[in-house]
């Protein structure tokens, strides 16, 4: 079966620089979750996206934006990298907002030098 | 807020052991309960969920957890844990909203 799909699966960058993270949900799941993991923590809610409008919000940097498009991938936007952005983030796909149960990807390992 | 609170960090066991792992979680409101695992250097895997009726749920692998309302727990078990077991776990929950509020994780390492 189909998964949910992240590109790139490694990135190096270097501080105050960018970064954009893609994830392709699985086949007609029309909401999508961004999740970042720091070393040796739990994964934290970025935001969420249900039929590319913002469904919900968590504890997301005002340096980091989101959206998602017609086709419903999303893709997160990393500015003004910071050596804390060193983490690992996983992005979910579900079908439907009100679905009970996410899928989760093999996540983006970003790391900041 | 939800919260979720998992009691053990580290949890080390011997192969053909039993495994609890104690989780509890903070919200007023109708909750839905997840434990995922982490193997090393992969994804989270959903290993099985509550959303109602019957509190003991079994999900893959021989996993099972009990959802007590009353101690807002949902312990995850296993009655022999093997090697391939070992991994990191996660005890989530789904309150308000969709997203996903998770535990700090629990470090299980199954030895021969």
């Amino acid at each position: 079966a189909a998964g949910v799909i992240q590109s790139p699966r490694h990135l190096i960058k270097e501080k105050r620089e960018t970064a954009t993270l893609k994830c392709y949900p699985i086949p007609r799941h029309d909401t999508v979750y961004w999740y970042q993991q720091g070393p040796g923590q739990d994964p934290q809610f970025l935001i969420s996206f249900y039929e590319k409008m913002q469904s919900d919000k968590g504890s997301i940097p005002d340096r980091f934006s989101a959206q998602q498009f017609s086709d419903y991938h999303s893709e997160l936007n990393m500015s003004s990298l910071e050596l804390g952005d060193s983490a690992l983030y996983f992005c979910a796909s579900s079908l439907l907002v009100s679905s009970y149960e996410q899928y989760f990807g093999p996540g983006t390992r970003l790391t900041v030098t | 807020a939800q919260s979720v609170s998992q009691h053990n960090h580290h949890v080390i066991l011997s192969e053909a052991a039993s495994l609890e792992l104690g989780c509890n979680y903070s919200y007023g409101g109708t909750v839905n309960l997840f434990w995922y695992v982490q193997y090393p250097g992969q994804h989270l895997q959903l290993l099985l969920k509550y959303f109602s009726g019957d509190p003991l749920v079994k999900g893959i692998k021989g996993f099972e957890a009990e959802f007590i309302k009353s101690k807002f727990s949902f312990n995850l078990r296993k009655p022999s844990v093997q090697w391939s077991d070992t991994a990191e776990y996660f005890c989530a929950v789904k309150g308000g909203g969709n997203k996903l509020t998770f535990g700090t994780g629990t470090q299980l390492k199954v030895e021969l």
